[in-house]
Parts: C-alpha cells; structure tokens; sequence
C-alpha cells in the first residue's frame, strides 16, 4: 500500500517566520505535488514535481518554493508565513505517465496556522 | 475562475437512500473525470473515475454519470450509508496535463442513520 507521510499534523507559526512543510512517500513516484485546500475552494495546486530537481508552478505559487533533493522526499517552504496561508496542506504523489490517469494517493495534511 | 464546479456545499440524506452529487466544469479539453472522497483528519482517497469516452462507470454502490453537452457529472450513491458521510471532491485532468488535477470546491454529504 502505497504511503504517503507528510511530518507533522498540526503548525502554528508566526508571521514572517520560515516555514517548512516535509512529505515522504515510500513508493518510487515521480510525480509529486502540493495542495492547499481551503473552505469553498476545494483542492489548489501550489507546486509539482516530476522528477529529481525538477519543479512546476501550479495554480498557486506565490509565496511558496519547493524543493526536491530526493526522489521521495519534496517539501514545501514558505519563505515568509503570512496569515492569508492559514490553510491545509495535502501532500500527494503519483507514477508517472501522460496516457490513462493514475490515482493520487495524498497524505494526511498539515494544518498549518500562522498567527 | 473556478474550471471545476459544485454547486452545493452540503447534502443531507436518509440511510438507505441516494445521494446524488453533482459537478459543472467548463474546460472542454478535460479528459478523465474523478471523485474523491475525505474523511476528517485524512487525506482524501481516490472513489471512482470516468474518461471523457465514456458516459457511464459504476462500482458497486457508486456510479458517477458524464453528460459531456451540459459540461455535468453526478455522483450517485445508491444505497446511502452512514460511513459515507465524508466531503466528496470533483476533479478532471486536462488533455495531456499527466496527473495534474482540476479540484472543485467539496460537498460535504451527511447520511442520516
């Protein structure tokens, strides 16, 4: 069964702090990514990756970097926490591929709260 | 511009009962179709899918329905149970988007014992 862990369940941070969020899954994806969801407004794509050192802006970005060292491990940083980026944040990932959709299979989250 | 659409934020249904869900987009160049359903405190799980070829797929209680003129797809649930009580998620893939993910905004679906 493929696992999906992302490090801590809840964060509470102040403003203008450095934030990191980690993610790890166990099962040699490619495809990585980060969510945010918010009441209303469902799922938000912040960033992805395909592959080792590769990153991909989402429909989100502003405000977030990522970093992806390892092939199982991408992490999410705020650079300077604001409190507009309260939110959930779901990490997921996936096998590669452009033709049939293969499922995301996304972590637990990490409610982050920025005071 | 949301591209993906549902409309009602919460259904309430009796056990037993359907539950029909409903989701509107307005990207015509989505390929595949999908529904998630979250649980509190767990990340969502992947429920069932439909490609854009198709108007129909079914899973044992779960049937989502793809009306490609009207943009529309519904989610039934037949028959409801308390333990599908959950935030259920819309979501399409745009043609050659990989496994990027258009989500709408959740239903949350509550099942009456």
């Amino acid at each position: 069964d493929v696992k999906v862990t992302q490090s801590s369940r809840y964060l509470v941070k102040r403003t203008g702090e450095k934030v990191f969020l980690e993610c790890v899954q166990d099962m040699d994806h490619e495809n990585m990514f980060w969510y945010r969801q918010d009441p209303g407004l469902g799922l938000r794509l912040i960033y992805f990756s395909y592959d080792v050192k590769m990153k991909e802006k989402g429909d989100i970005p502003e405000g977030y970097s990522v970093s992806r060292e390892k092939k199982e491990r991408f992490s999410l940083i705020l650079e300077s926490a604001s409190t507009n980026q309260t939110s959930m944040y779901l990490c997921a990932s996936t096998v590669a591929g452009q033709g049939a959709w293969t499922p995301l299979h996304f972590g637990n989250g990490t409610r982050l709260t920025v005071t | 511009d949301q591209q993906v659409k549902q409309n009602s934020p919460s259904l309430s249904v009796q056990e037993g009962r359907i539950s029909i869900l409903n989701c509107d987009y307005t990207n015509s160049m989505f390929d595949y179709f999908l529904w998630y359903k979250k649980y509190p405190a767990e990340g969502p799980t992947f429920l069932i899918s439909i490609s854009s070829i198709k108007d129909k797929n079914e899973d044992g209680r779960f049937t989502v329905f793809l009306n490609k003129s009207a943009k529309h797809l519904s989610l039934h649930i037949v028959p409801s149970q308390p333990g599908d009580s959950a935030v259920y998620f819309c979501a399409a893939r745009g043609l050659n988007a990989g496994n990027m993910l258009t989500f709408g905004g959740g239903t949350r679906l509550m099942v009456k014992p």
